[in-house]
């Protein structure tokens, strides 16, 4: 089953409104990252959250992560067209062999309206 | 960082048929992973593609329906046999530099894949 589960699942915003999107895992982490698609096309690193940290910055991005409540949220302030797209979390699961791999949740496909 | 170049971008094949997927990286990694999106849906492990070893497969996912080259440390392929309508997806290649935590992952542009 899938690690992270984003919420929602869908979101439609206009030009310069903040957006939001939420994810929430079941077992432990080292980290949790998030990752944009567009248009069903190759991921894009965003942003790593690692388990001992609380909050980051990168620009107009902004992740927490609760460890206690084993969830993290993704804010993109003042949103633009362009940043619509399908936004990913993914935690680290150690596989087989000694590899760490991310596992995926299910995505927020986010609209920005201009 | 890495850049990774993935061939065919998309294609729609017979079903029956068999289509592979090429994945190109920069440079040299030593894991390079192949996953699947269908419609809608998140991303699914297939396998982890080791160099100089068979590949590892995830549960669900087997060697014949999805075999896996590796002949060196920036090349890969995935082969999809067989194929039916169920097997429409996006595919992707994935690497990480490091085989460790706290590192991030990078992707080809996906291959979208139509069975008819």
């Amino acid at each position: 089953s899938q690690q992270g589960e984003e919420d929602p699942q869908a979101l439609s915003i206009q030009e310069g409104e903040n957006a939001t999107m939420n994810c929430s895992y079941k077992t432990s982490i080292n980290n949790l990252q998030w990752y944009r698609q567009n248009s069903g096309r190759g991921l894009v690193h965003l942003i790593l959250i690692r388990s001992n940290e609380r909050e980051k910055h990168s620009g107009r991005l902004r992740v927490t992560l609760d460890t206690s409540k084993k969830s993290s949220s993704l804010l993109i302030t003042a949103s633009r067209a362009a940043d619509t797209a399908s936004y990913f979390c993914a935690t680290d699961g150690l596989k087989a062999g000694g590899s760490y791999i991310p596992t995926f949740g299910r995505g927020t496909s986010l609209i920005v309206h201009p | 960082s890495a850049v990774i170049s993935q061939k065919p971008s998309r294609d729609i094949c017979q079903r029956g048929t068999s289509l592979t997927i090429q994945c190109q990286v920069d440079s040299q990694v030593t894991m390079m992973f192949w996953y699947r999106q269908q419609p809608g849906q998140s991303l699914t492990l297939i396998a982890t593609a080791n160099q100089g070893s068979e590949a590892t497969y995830e549960s669900g996912f087997v060697i014949d329906k999805f075999p896996i080259s590796r002949p060196n440390l920036t090349f890969s392929t995935l082969t999809v046999s067989n194929m039916s309508p169920e097997d429409s997806s996006i595919y992707l290649c994935s690497v990480r530099l490091q085989d460790s935590i706290n590192t991030e992952a990078f992707f080809g542009q996906g291959t979208r894949l139509t069975v008819v």
